[in-house]
């Protein structure tokens, strides 16, 4: 089965910076079986992008995905206040799995 | 639109089963799966399973086999997620959605089942 590490587990930013998250496999998989996911307190999750570097319908532009084998990174250009949130990986093959989360909260 | 309504909250025993419903509208029931994504409290997600919307063909995540049921009805555009034998660590929001190719694109808004003696 594959493992999903996601690091940090906390990153403390600004409105307007620039995060970036990172999502390791434990084994080498197919860009096209990853995706990322966010969401708020209270809330379910949201799907992001896929195929690692796709958004979703309605993503806005300034999420971007990017990696292949097993790193793989989501990137938000400048921080906008309802951005704050956890963001989970998920790894899609034959055994679904998602990665334990990174939180993105305000400094 | 999109949508996919879940049953209320739940409070079980230790042992006891639950069934928690989903019901989707605003898309062709059959050509898309529904899966179902557990979040115990103040943990990540936890993928449990998916179900075909066309054949009922299932997957089952490993460590719930054998206290996992998925079921649809075809009539009502609904799906079903059976869990027995109730822990206390089986309480959790329970999601369910709408799954196509290993993603889901659209949620149910959560259904909170309680274990506790």
């Amino acid at each position: 089965e594959i493992v999903l590490t996601q690091s940090p587990g906390t990153l403390s930013l600004s409105p307007g910076e620039r995060a970036t998250l990172s999502c390791r496999a434990s084994q080498t998989i197919s860009s096209t079986y990853l995706a990322w996911y966010q969401q708020k307190p209270g809330q379910a999750p949201r799907l992001l992008i896929y195929a690692a570097s796709t958004r979703a319908t309605g993503i806005p532009d300034r999420f971007s995905g990017s990696g292949s084998g097993t790193d793989f990174t989501l990137t938000i250009s400048r921080l906008e206040p309802e951005d704050f949130a956890v963001y989970y990986c998920q790894h899609f093959g034959n055994s679904p799995t998602f990665g334990p989360g990174t939180k993105v909260d305000i400094k | 639109q999109v949508q996919l309504v879940q049953s209320a909250a739940e409070v079980k025993k230790p042992g006891a089963s639950v069934k928690v419903s989903c019901e989707a509208s605003g898309y062709p029931f059959i050509s898309y799966g529904i899966s179902w994504v557990r979040q115990a409290p103040g943990q990540g997600l936890e993928w449990m399973g998916w179900i075909s919307g066309y054949h009922g063909n299932t997957q089952y995540a490993k460590r719930l086999q054998g206290r996992v049921t998925m079921t649809t009805d075809t009539s009502t555009s609904t799906a079903y997620l059976e869990l027995r034998g109730l822990r206390s660590d089986d309480t959790a929001v329970y999601y369910c959605g709408r799954y196509e190719s290993g993603l889901v694109d659209f949620w149910g808004q959560g259904t909170l089942v309680t274990v506790s003696s």
